[in-house]
């Protein structure tokens, strides 16, 4: 079946700018995580959903950053005012229930901010 | 936060060595997990131990725990120049529900 598919896979915008990179995660998966991998790093984690609601959102840096899932399927992340510094791969991974399941990735979007 | 670092942070073998990689985390865990990343983009999930598991293995790969170093180490028999890849260590601390806190990684090269 499909895996976890994120788009665009490469987005190139400019300081101060408004971005949205979305999600689709595996059907029937219930929960749905972001995270971000800076060059040379391993991944950072940015938020949590199960279902609908966002179970825990204590990775997002600052309020710049925000997510929703409204259908409890697809997550769209928005970065507000973006900053260079904001430049990474930004992973999404969904797993079937989330309680301390193996969790499946997409192929990750490259945001590169100038 | 980075949970922990990786050992060592490159490696680089012939085809047919093994490879061993070590991970060490900070706090109290409720499983590990290994991770391989081909590219800098999607990862593939490995393999998961409890806390309460020593070793696990599957295939070629095996995976030990000691909780009361707050180490583990995958080792990847007779390696393929497939294997090349980075790999990282993540743990689901307890706590925090199901997100992962991930090492920074370790880059496996296997030559011909």
């Amino acid at each position: 079946g499909a895996g976890v598919s994120q788009t665009p896979s490469n987005k190139v915008t400019e300081k101060g700018k408004y971005v949205e990179l979305r999600c689709d995660p595996i059907s029937g998966h219930t929960a749905l995580y972001w995270y971000r991998q800076s060059l040379g790093q391993g991944p950072e984690f940015l938020i949590y959903f199960q279902g609908t609601g966002a179970a825990d959102d204590s990775g997002l840096p600052n309020d710049r950053f925000f997510a929703v899932r409204p259908e409890g399927s697809v997550s769209t992340l928005k970065i507000q005012r973006t900053e260079r510094g904001d430049s990474a791969v930004y992973l999404c991974a969904s797993s079937r229930t989330g309680v301390r399941n193996e969790q499946f990735f997409g192929p990750g979007t490259r945001l590169t901010v100038l | 936060s980075q949970q922990g670092e990786e050992d060592p942070q490159a490696l680089s073998i012939q085809e047919g060595e093994n490879a061993t990689m070590n991970c060490s985390y900070k706090t109290s865990i409720n499983n590990l997990q290994w991770y391989r990343q081909n590219s800098g983009r999607g990862l593939v999930h490995l393999i998961l131990i409890r806390s309460n598991e020593r070793e696990k293995h599957s295939g070629r790969l095996r995976v030990t725990l000691d909780t009361s170093k707050k180490s583990s180490s995958l080792l990847i028999t007779a390696s393929r120049a497939a294997d090349t890849a980075s790999y990282f260590c993540a743990t689901v601390n307890t706590g925090t529900a199901s997100k992962l806190t991930f090492g920074t990684g370790t880059r496996l090269q296997v030559t011909l």
